[in-house]
């Protein structure tokens, strides 16, 4: 299974500013997502990175708050921009893969980057 | 019709009991059930899944049991330890569709020594 590596793996940041999260991956991958997962609740999908071309975002979400680049097919950033308290969350890359012998495509997540915005 | 709905919210069992975690699900295109556990500090790993063409699989410990008529599935996990005390999630996805897995709401499990 793909081997992902977030960093960082928390932050605490000041309201207004904005903060980075890198996704690498330890082998191409063709779908990367990243994912919001506010305390105590469950995932909700922000976007879809694209490799050369703009991600793809869900409602609720746009890019001028999360902007996202994905430069090659194993590796991603997603920004927070002028981060507010509700900001406040983990957030997650995740990455499909096809799985041998199921024929299952499978979702891996990385271990989450823990913001904190004060 | 992407809602997948997960019960209970928490649940506390005492070591080698029956953790029993059930979700519903509406939309009828879904075909593929996944169950991920999460670590706190970790992200979500993949548990079992299931396809709607069979009604119950096992792996070890873990049991995933499947009612498609009813639009159910459960996580049963047998003899539960101290260890596997985690959030489980279930989630569904349609196969081949360019959306990503819908999650449920998450079910903080707690077995007790």
């Amino acid at each position: 299974s793909a081997v992902i590596s977030q960093k960082p793996s928390r932050d605490i940041c000041q309201r207004g500013t904005s903060l980075t999260i890198q996704c690498q991956v330890d082998s191409q991958v063709t779908m990367m997502f990243w994912y919001r997962q506010q305390p105590g609740q469950s995932l909700t999908l922000i976007a879809t990175a694209n490799q050369g071309s703009e991600a793809t975002y869900e409602s609720g979400f746009v890019i001028d708050k999360f902007p996202i680049s994905r430069p090659n097919l194993t590796f991603s950033t997603l920004t927070v921009s002028n981060m507010s308290p509700e900001d406040s969350s983990i957030y997650l890359c995740s990455v499909e893969e096809r799985r041998l012998g199921t024929g299952n495509t499978e979702a891996f997540f990385g271990q989450g980057t823990r913001l904190t915005v004060v | 019709q992407q809602q997948v709905k997960q019960s209970p919210q928490s649940l506390i069992v005492q070591k080698g009991g029956i953790s029993i975690i059930n979700c519903a699900y509406e939309n009828t295109a879904f075909d593929y059930f996944p169950w991920y556990q999460q670590f706190p500090g970790k992200g979500p790993a993949l548990l079992i899944a299931i396809r709607p063409d069979v009604s119950e699989k096992k792996e070890g410990r873990f049991t995933i049991s499947f009612n498609k008529s009813a639009k159910q599935f459960s996580l049963h996990i047998m003899d539960s330890q101290p260890g596997d005390s985690a959030t489980y999630f279930c989630a569904a996805r349609i196969s081949g569709s360019a959306r990503q897995l819908t999650f449920g709401s998450g079910t903080q499990l707690t077995v007790l020594p």
